[in-house]
């Protein structure tokens, strides 16, 4: 199954460490978007991006938060210092170009304690 | 405001019975998806439609344009149907992220 692949599925963080969350999208697709489902609220968009490119962060924090897609490797959000109000499910969805359907992945469970 | 409202929030039907849940939103998209998710699971992408009318297997999902209305309709329901469906729209221009509804849970009883 070469769908979108996000790991952990499950991360555990104490308040000001730093948390990387891993999103390799489907093969073929090079559009990445980051998505956060916060505890009883519904998914908000984060950032979306192209390989090598940020094309929109306009739903992230505007500190502590950054995301990269290297021109190798898979997409990586990057939490630092976190506080307990990051917690939530972190989905990564991938599209093969900026009008086509996005593939979600399993999510990351960030808690931290 | 862009804003997308789904109806109703819970929803609990007796299996076999046929599911409708609704979907509004208040200015003009490009596309429009329907997404399905487990507790504690991924999402899955069900449909994506811009207009008309999409079927797979016992679900069938609708959007006027018009209106800006879409409904996701699910037939002969089971138990294993039930989940969270979320409708998320990607508005025109140069917007490419979704913006999502609050879901509608759904249970369907045996």
């Amino acid at each position: 199954n070469a769908g979108v692949m996000q790991n952990p599925r499950h991360l555990v963080r104490r308040r000001g460490q730093e948390a990387r969350l891993r999103c390799s999208p489907m093969k073929g697709h090079s559009h990445v978007y980051w998505y956060r489902q916060l505890p009883e609220e519904g998914l908000k968009f984060m950032v979306y991006l192209q390989k090598e490119n940020i094309i929109d962060e306009s739903g992230m924090p505007k500190e502590r938060f950054s995301a990269e897609f290297p021109k190798e490797g898979p997409s990586i959000l990057r939490i630092q210092q976190v506080v307990r109000g990051d917690s939530a499910a972190y989905f990564c969805a991938s599209s093969k170009g900026a009008n086509q359907p996005q593939h979600f992945g399993d999510g990351t469970r960030l808690s931290i304690l | 405001k862009n804003e997308v409202e789904q109806s109703p929030q819970n929803l609990t039907a007796q299996e076999g019975e046929f599911i409708t849940i609704n979907c509004s939103y208040s200015v003009g998209i490009s596309a429009l998806h329907w997404l399905q998710q487990h507790p504690g699971g991924g999402i899955v992408s069900l449909f994506m439609l811009s207009s008309g009318k999409k079927k797979h297997g016992r679900l069938i999902a609708t959007i006027n344009i018009q209106e800006k209305h879409s409904s996701l309709h699910i037939t002969a329901s089971h138990p294993r149907d039930s989940a969270v469906y979320i409708c998320a729209v990607r508005y025109g221009g140069s917007a490419r992220q979704l913006t999502f509804g609050s879901g509608t849970q759904l249970t369907v009883l045996p």
